[in-house]
């Protein structure tokens, strides 16, 4: 199994939509959870980080974290044609320390 | 800011040379990441430096592969001698241990012929 999953997609959804993107991780023990977009050939950047159960909201984005089903969600509402991309789920496994794990990725495709 | 600086964006090279990829974290960042990207494994973490110290090197794949950080604001990643499976994007991140997000370097795509 492995440590952080995700669907690699491609997630389609119009544009307008609510593009909804999930994340499963295996260590009872994570502390700190990231959501990362990737355009093509491009770096990883942060898009938002969540600690605490429950949801979180930046603009169009909202994260989720439920640690008792250890998963953590990223919503992103009036989704555009920008927003195409890969969004990568990462969590901090080691209290203390900044290690992340990835998951693989979910390429997302927002239809105009 | 200038963010993460990688050196090169692009190196190609052949079997059997001497790769040496280069990074300046961001000036008061005390981690550095060294991370390797392919479309096969996704995003792998390689080593991990804490205030220029080696924490974690569980993820560097065999010892072809070495990472040094003589200061705080500088770091190499060695691949001797280089195959091509080792093709891949590498990219450096560096992250204030007061925050935890990592702020990513533009990578290096490396092709080993």
């Amino acid at each position: 199994q492995k440590e952080v999953e995700q669907n690699s997609g491609p997630l389609s959804v119009p544009e307008g939509a609510i593009a909804s993107l999930n994340c499963t991780y295996s260590d009872r023990g994570s502390q700190s959870f990231f959501w990362y977009r990737q355009y093509s050939g491009k770096s990883p950047e942060l898009i938002m980080f969540i600690y605490s159960n429950g949801d979180k909201e930046d603009g169009r984005f909202t994260a989720q974290l439920n640690k008792a089903s250890q998963y953590v969600s990223l919503l992103i509402r009036d989704s555009q044609p920008s927003d195409s991309a890969t969004y990568l789920c990462a969590v901090n496994s080691n209290s203390g320390t900044y290690k992340y794990i990835f998951g693989t990725g979910t390429r997302l495709k927002v239809l105009a | 800011d200038a963010g993460v600086i990688q050196s090169p964006r692009h190196e190609v090279t052949e079997m059997g040379q001497e790769v040496t990829l280069r990074c300046k974290p961001i000036s008061g960042h005390n981690s550095l990441f060294w991370y390797r990207q392919t479309m096969m494994r996704g995003l792998e973490l390689l080593i991990y430096f804490n205030n220029n110290v080696p924490i974690d090197d569980s993820g560097m794949p065999e010892d072809r592969f070495s990472a040094k950080m003589p200061n705080a604001s500088f770091s190499t990643l060695k691949i001797q001698p280089s195959e091509p499976r080792d093709s891949a994007v590498y990219f450096c991140a560096s992250s204030s241990t007061r925050v935890g997000e990592q702020f990513f370097g533009p990578g290096t795509r490396l092709t080993v012929l």
